[in-house]
């Protein structure tokens, strides 16, 4: 089963950033974070990961809470092609896909 | 591109027909990945490999499903006696083993099956 908790839908405005939450109270010390997105019909594309520091790259930022039972993926920059679903993954081997967050990019 | 490759990328069958799957992983990639996805839901995970060894199968890997990575690099998934349940996209995925890096898994594009 899934390990993480996420909201189903979240809308942001084209532009602003995009503030994705998620809840891994159960994180284990040697697990991942990771974050993928999948555009309708697509399959699931990287987007960043991370342990305990927080991580950017030129698609989002991560920021680990200190306890590590949550983390934020940041979209510093909306547009309507970062419409997607949005999965948060804690991982130490395979990866389980929960239900996600569905973002939706306002114009 | 993420250099995962699946063929074919559409698949239309007739139920109780035969089916595989082609998967190509990155090169070098130890590991190897399906899973399956229905609409409107996330991927569900089906089976792994490392190198040509299958050490996980989910439970929704039925009797009528098998995978094989006979040398380690490319992958086959057949469905046999397809069912119009079977219909879904099938992703495979790679990665490179597990070093406790936090080492990246990267999916390919999918085939679709449809069962009519």
């Amino acid at each position: 089963d899934a390990k993480t908790t996420q909201p189903p839908s979240m809308d942001c405005a084209e532009g602003r950033a995009a503030n994705l939450p998620c809840n891994h109270s159960t994180i284990s010390g040697n697990e991942y974070v990771y974050w993928y997105r999948q555009i309708h019909s697509q399959g699931p594309q990287y987007i960043i990961h991370g342990l305990k520091n927080n991580e950017t790259n030129e698609m989002a930022s991560l920021i680990i809470t200190e306890d590590r039972k949550s983390s934020t993926l940041i979209l510093p920059h909306a547009t309507l092609r970062d419409t997607a679903v949005y999965y948060c993954i804690v991982r130490f081997d395979k990866i389980i896909f929960g239900k996600g967050t569905r973002l939706h990019i306002l114009p | 591109d993420t250099g995962v490759s699946q063929d074919p990328r559409h698949k239309i069958t007739k139920r109780g027909q035969n089916v595989t799957f082609r998967c190509d992983p990155i090169s070098e990639h130890n590991r190897l990945y399906w899973y399956r996805q229905t609409l409107g839901q996330g991927p569900e995970f089906l089976t792994y490999f490392q190198n040509e060894a299958q050490l996980e199968k989910s439970r929704l890997l039925s009797d009528r499903f098998s995978a094989e990575r006979p040398k380690g690099s490319f992958s086959t998934l057949e469905i046999q006696r397809t069912e119009q349940g079977d219909s879904a996209m099938y992703l495979c995925a790679s990665s490179p083993l597990w070093t406790g890096s936090g080492n990246t898994i990267y999916f390919g594009e999918g085939s679709w099956l449809t069962v009519v």
